[in-house]
């Protein structure tokens, strides 16, 4: 699992709410990743992170925003949850220097 | 606009059968082609994966046939098992190494029956 943990790996909450998403490394990877997945839609990228306070958007951007303070700590936030935004939640690394990316177990979150 | 399509999606097979799953693509600037695995309240997990400088890439029972002129890509897995039940990926990036954003195929759904 290259050393990724998401916490929490279940959550609901209620639409208007703001949620984060944990997601932690121990092996100290530059690049982390956060996708969403959908049935029908695949994987597909939200943020990305090249370095501590350096993010970017990726294709599903629009709703969400994300930090990175620290390398082994990178936070996904929902800043008013809506019911288009439950799905499931998956952190990635990616290897300094190659292309391979690992994923994390998934939050599965839920907006009633 | 899906930039990599993947059929079918879904597939059912018997044991020892040879499932074929195939992704096409547009971007000619993509230059990494990984497969993910995924098994049910899993994370995608990655299985193998080929650069266009090859036409054929073989792990174990799982073999990536790519065709760079018609943009093409396909996993198939050699003498299929039971416990290969699992959602399939194909994926691609175009970037250097460690910096890459995946654009994933839709998912096929693999069943192997005993």
């Amino acid at each position: 699992d290259a050393g990724i943990t998401q916490s929490p790996r279940h959550k609901v909450t209620e639409t208007g709410t703001p949620v984060t998403l944990r997601c932690h490394q121990t092996e100290n990877h530059r690049y982390m990743y956060w996708y969403r997945q959908d049935p029908g839609h695949g994987l597909r990228l939200i943020h990305y992170s090249y370095g501590v306070k350096d993010t970017d958007k990726g294709e599903v951007s629009d709703g969400y925003s994300v930090s990175r303070s620290k390398t082994e700590d990178f936070l996904l936030t929902l800043e008013s949850a809506t019911s288009s935004q439950t799905s499931v939640y998956f952190c990635a690394i990616s290897l300094t220097g190659t292309y391979e990316q690992y994923f994390g177990p998934g939050t599965r979150l839920t907006v009633t | 606009q899906q930039q990599v399509k993947q059929s079918p999606q879904s597939l059912i097979v018997q044991k020892g059968g040879i499932p074929i799953i195939n992704c096409a693509y547009e971007n000619t600037a993509f230059d990494y082609f990984p497969w993910y695995q995924q098994f049910p309240g899993k994370g995608p997990a990655l299985l193998i994966a080929i650069r266009p400088d090859v036409s054929e890439k073989k792990e174990g029972r799982f073999t990536i046939s790519f065709n760079k002129s018609a943009k093409q890509f396909s996993l198939h897995i050699m003498d299929s098992q039971p416990g290969d039940s699992a959602t399939y990926f194909c994926a691609a990036s175009a970037g250097r190494g460690g910096s890459e954003k995946l654009v994933f195929g839709k998912g096929t759904k693999l069943t192997v029956n005993p």
